[in-house]
């Protein structure tokens, strides 16, 4: 299997633009989870989906922020607009939840910088 | 789910036991202890879990105290490919899927 794809893996825009981005999760899993990660903040839980439904979106960080998951096999994660505040590396992480031990695999992130 | 707390950072020759510890004092009955390390510019990769007994996989092993208030992750024989943040979490079962990593322990190994 490929792992976690996501795309793009860099994206410089400037304030106000719309960003997305984009993952595609390990066959076969279930759940997916979108991270943030910033030397302030650390590593932090925006969004998971289980069985392609938003399950805890509590850590999006404001309504700039957007997240779907059309099918197993997709997701998106989008802000409009953006900010620069918004600069940060992006995880996607999919897990099979049916199934201890539950491990997330990571994908390779896209670092997202803001002007 | 529980706080857990680690060093903010150690050092290990290479070729000798890396023995990180994680306090996790409030952690509940159904809480397991999850393990993940992070190498620089990569996602987090998952090493390691355990609920009560020690485990051991082709990565590493996880000593747990006997009343589950504190874990040690063991990397036997640390190589410099090692290098990471390391980060120990408690979560249960029932939400085992949604990780809440802390700060972490800075493992460097040098030659």
């Amino acid at each position: 299997d490929a792992g976690v794809i996501q795309s793009p893996r860099h994206e410089v825009t400037e304030m106000g633009q719309e960003v997305t981005l984009r993952c595609k999760p390990i066959s076969g899993h279930n759940s997916l989870f979108w991270y943030r990660q910033t030397m302030m903040r650390g590593l932090e839980l925006l969004i998971y989906f289980n069985n392609n439904v938003p399950i805890d979106d509590s850590g999006m960080p404001e309504d700039r922020f957007s997240a779907k998951m059309p099918n197993a096999s997709f997701s998106t994660l989008k802000i409009q607009p953006s900010e620069p505040r918004d600069s940060a590396v992006y995880f996607c992480a999919s897990t099979n939840s049916a199934a201890p031990p539950y491990e997330q695999y990571f994908g390779p992130g896209t670092r997202l910088t803001v002007t | 789910d529980a706080k857990t707390t680690q060093p903010t950072s150690m050092d290990c020759a290479e070729g000798r036991a890396a023995n990180l510890p994680c306090n996790h004092s409030t952690i509940s009955g159904n809480e397991y202890v999850y393990w993940y390390r992070q190498i620089h510019s990569q996602g987090p990769q998952y090493i390691i879990h355990g609920l009560k007994n020690n485990e051991t996989n082709e990565m590493a092993s996880l000593i747990i105290t006997e009343d589950r208030k504190s874990s040690t992750l063991i990397l036997p024989h640390a190589t410099l490919r090692d290098t990471a943040v390391y980060y120990c979490i408690a979560t249960s079962t029932g939400t085992a899927s949604k990780l809440t990593f802390g700060t972490g322990t800075r493992l460097q190994v040098t030659l």
